[in-house]
């Protein structure tokens, strides 16, 4: 069974310049997650799908951030412009369900590390 | 809401030795689940053990087991037998019982295991 994917694995761009990154989970996944994880700190979540809806984007920073998930499979995360401390590493994790119940365990992809100069 | 606290930032052991990882959290729920992940230095999350809140019993995944004191609300993992692949950040994080899914981690403890 083939992982998270995500790309690029890392991306360096400078202030006020915009970057996507991409995301594929598991095959029939149905929930999908961006994670934030800025050196030295856990990983917050920035935004999590079911299917193609958002269930909980309280930590988006929506001013510079956006996702989607059009067709409930593939997503993207953009940031636009992008500043000096959204340097991090990016994590897409994805589960078979949102339901009760730890068997829907999270999957984690690589990861993008973004460097913004 | 919900938090995470890893004390430990850096723990070191001998290769076929035993260590033990700290985690406490906070939670006014009495429904969650709480999780050990491995970050090695090529970044992808492994699970390395789950404990859900309701059972007593302590989880044990082969040579990692958990040590889970709800009324203190501790959460501690032993690695027995230490390996060098055992060296990567671990992550201690928290999952409400809810239907959001949603992982609040610790900051993490790195752990270096000596040959």
């Amino acid at each position: 069974e083939a992982g998270v994917a995500q790309s690029p694995r890392y991306k360096i761009i400078e202030k006020r310049q915009s970057v996507a990154f991409w995301c594929n989970p598991i095959s029939g996944h149905a929930t999908l997650y961006w994670y934030q994880q800025i050196l030295g700190q856990g990983p917050k979540l920035l935004i999590q799908f079911q299917n193609n809806g958002v269930v909980d984007d309280s930590q988006l920073p929506k001013d510079r951030f956006s996702a989607e998930r059009l067709k409930g499979v593939d997503s993207t995360l953009k940031i636009q412009p992008a500043k000096l401390e959204d340097s991090a590493v990016y994590l897409c994790a994805s589960s078979l369900a949102l339901y009760r119940g730890s068997r829907y365990e999270q999957y984690f992809g690589p990861g993008t590390r973004l460097t913004v100069t | 809401a919900q938090t995470v606290t890893q004390s430990q930032p850096e723990m070191s052991v001998q290769e076929a030795e035993t260590v033990t990882l700290s985690c406490t959290y906070d939670t006014s729920e009495s429904d969650y689940y709480l999780f050990w992940y491995k970050q090695p230095p090529s970044r992808q999350m492994i699970l390395v053990i789950r404990q859900e809140a309701y059972k007593q019993q302590n989880a044990t995944e082969n040579r990692f087991s958990v040590n889970f004191q709800k009324a203190a609300k501790s959460f501690s993992l032993k690695i027995s037998d230490s390996q060098l692949g055992d060296a990567a950040m671990y992550f201690c994080a928290y999952r409400s019982g809810g239907a959001t899914n949603k992982l609040i981690f610790g900051t993490g403890t790195l752990l270096a295991v000596q040959p």
